[in-house]
């Protein structure tokens, strides 16, 4: 079974601060893919990042990070110097062999970010 | 980059009437596209996996005859709620992917707010 977990349920920061939104998924397949989706009050879906299983390598764009760590199952977003325009629901999501291309996403994190 | 278009972003219809929703890929063409619905405050439920050229493969739980999904070209899937009742009104959503394989990236329309009065 696929699942993904997004504990944090709402954040509240103060523009400038960093913040961290976590992820953790759960598969037994050895292949999958990772997804990290921005969805602002609009409604519509940004894709930010996909990543796959063997692919360990941290990334950075911008102020963006991704931390991936399989042996946590963990998959999780830095935003550094958040600003205003970063308030959103961040949505993590999985995809894997065993179930075709659809994406199983985490229940979403709303990010506050306050001048 | 890819771009998924879905018309219209909002629609206010009566109960008893039907409702389409379309879903373009503007530019790749798109052999499989997904339609999703969404709660306010939840999260994204998989509704039906679309085919080009195939029916459409309905997740647990969801009424195919309620929720008509057509796929007829490469660019372009419909969704049309059926006789539709205040309760179907929600945000709905679809996403786009350029190949079968898993891990293709998968970009999403702008969405569409449905309200039933």
């Amino acid at each position: 079974a696929q699942k993904v977990t997004q504990a944090q349920t709402e954040i509240s920061v103060v523009e400038k601060e960093d913040v961290t939104l976590d992820c953790v998924y759960e598969t037994r397949d050895t292949t999958y893919y990772l997804f990290w989706y921005k969805q602002p009050p609009s409604g519509e879906l940004v894709f930010l990042i996909r990543r796959n299983s063997f692919d360990e390598q941290n990334e950075i764009s911008g102020r963006y990070s991704w931390n991936f760590q399989k042996s946590t199952s963990s998959f999780n977003f830095t935003i550094t110097a958040s600003q205003v325009v970063d308030s959103a629901v961040y949505f993590c999501a999985l995809s894997t062999p065993e179930y075709g291309n659809k994406l199983v996403f985490g229940a979403g994190t709303i990010l506050r970010v306050k001048s | 980059g890819a771009v998924v278009s879905q018309h219209p972003s909002r629609v206010i219809c009566k109960s008893g009437t039907s409702v389409k929703i379309e879903c373009r890929s503007l530019d790749f063409q798109a052999t499989t596209m997904f339609w999703y619905r969404q709660f306010p405050k939840q999260s994204l439920m998989l509704m039906a996996t679309s085919n080009e050229g195939s029916k459409a493969t309905y997740e647990q739980g969801v009424e195919k005859d309620k929720f008509l999904i057509n796929h007829a070209s490469l660019t372009l899937s419909t969704l049309t709620v059926t006789s539709a009742h205040p309760e179907d009104s929600s945000f709905y959503i679809c996403s786009a992917s350029a190949g079968h394989g898993t891990g293709n990236t998968i970009y999403f329309g702008e969405g569409s707010w449905l309200t039933v009065v």
